[in-house]
């Protein structure tokens, strides 16, 4: 079946630094993949959609520069939280839409990201 | 704007206690109905896509159906390790994005 990794699973920074988020297809290539944040017993908030070499899109009341997204390949994007602060912390969640599955989204496992 | 409800917010069932949960949608021009299932600190592992009306998937201890105003997840004779929370999500208009529910979050109990 598909699968999509994030890495890193968790991670802890201090107020001001900047985390990377990584979200990789393994066996498949995606046209588009997608942000989602999700807070504690929240269902899943889409942050953004980004398509392998444009730029990409965002929903409203998300900020694009502090949510840096890099979509540089058909099976890799990242987000970097820039200048994070303990409000940033939440759980980051991937996916990955397999264009030879009728668009069906495959999510990663997460990232929990806690700013102190 | 789409919405998705999901009723149950939670539910607890004996094991083998058969029961349904409930993903209610307004849309506009509805491309597909999804449901996920999520364990606690992971991401949604996907289980069914429904197109149209009608339609019904199965796997295993679970049927989804969808009609046009709704999709029900049926659950035949659960056990503990199908306790999660279970998401419903729609996929309408032009695009891929997907609009979630709020999820159900089943507990069964031995």
């Amino acid at each position: 079946g598909a699968v999509v990794s994030q890495h890193p699973s968790w991670v802890i920074c201090k107020s001001g630094t900047s985390v990377k988020i990584e979200c990789r297809s393994l066996d498949f290539q995606a046209t588009t993949m997608f942000w989602y944040r999700q807070f504690p017993k929240q269902s899943l908030m889409l942050m953004a959609t980004s398509n392998e070499g444009s730029k990409a899109t965002y929903e409203q009341g998300v900020e694009k520069d502090k949510f840096l997204i890099n979509h540089a390949s058909l099976t890799l994007s990242t987000l970097t939280v820039t200048s994070a602060h303990p409000e940033d912390s939440s759980f980051y969640i991937c996916s990955a839409s397999d264009p030879t599955s009728t668009d069906t989204q495959y999510f990663g496992p997460g990232t929990r990201l806690t700013v102190l | 704007e789409d919405q998705v409800t999901q009723s149950p917010e939670a539910l607890r069932l004996q094991e083998g206690e058969s029961s349904s949960l409930n993903c209610s949608y307004t849309v506009s021009g509805l491309r597909g109905l999804f449901w996920y299932r999520q364990d606690p600190g992971k991401g949604p592992e996907f289980l069914f896509t429904l197109y149209s009306a009608g339609e019904e998937k199965e796997k295993e201890r679970l049927k989804a159906t969808l009609t046009k105003k709704e999709s029900f997840l049926h659950i035949t004779a659960p056990k503990p390790e199908d306790s999660a929370t279970y998401l419903c999500a729609v996929q309408a208009g032009g695009g891929n994005k997907l609009t979630f529910g709020t999820g159900t979050q089943l507990k069964v109990e031995l």
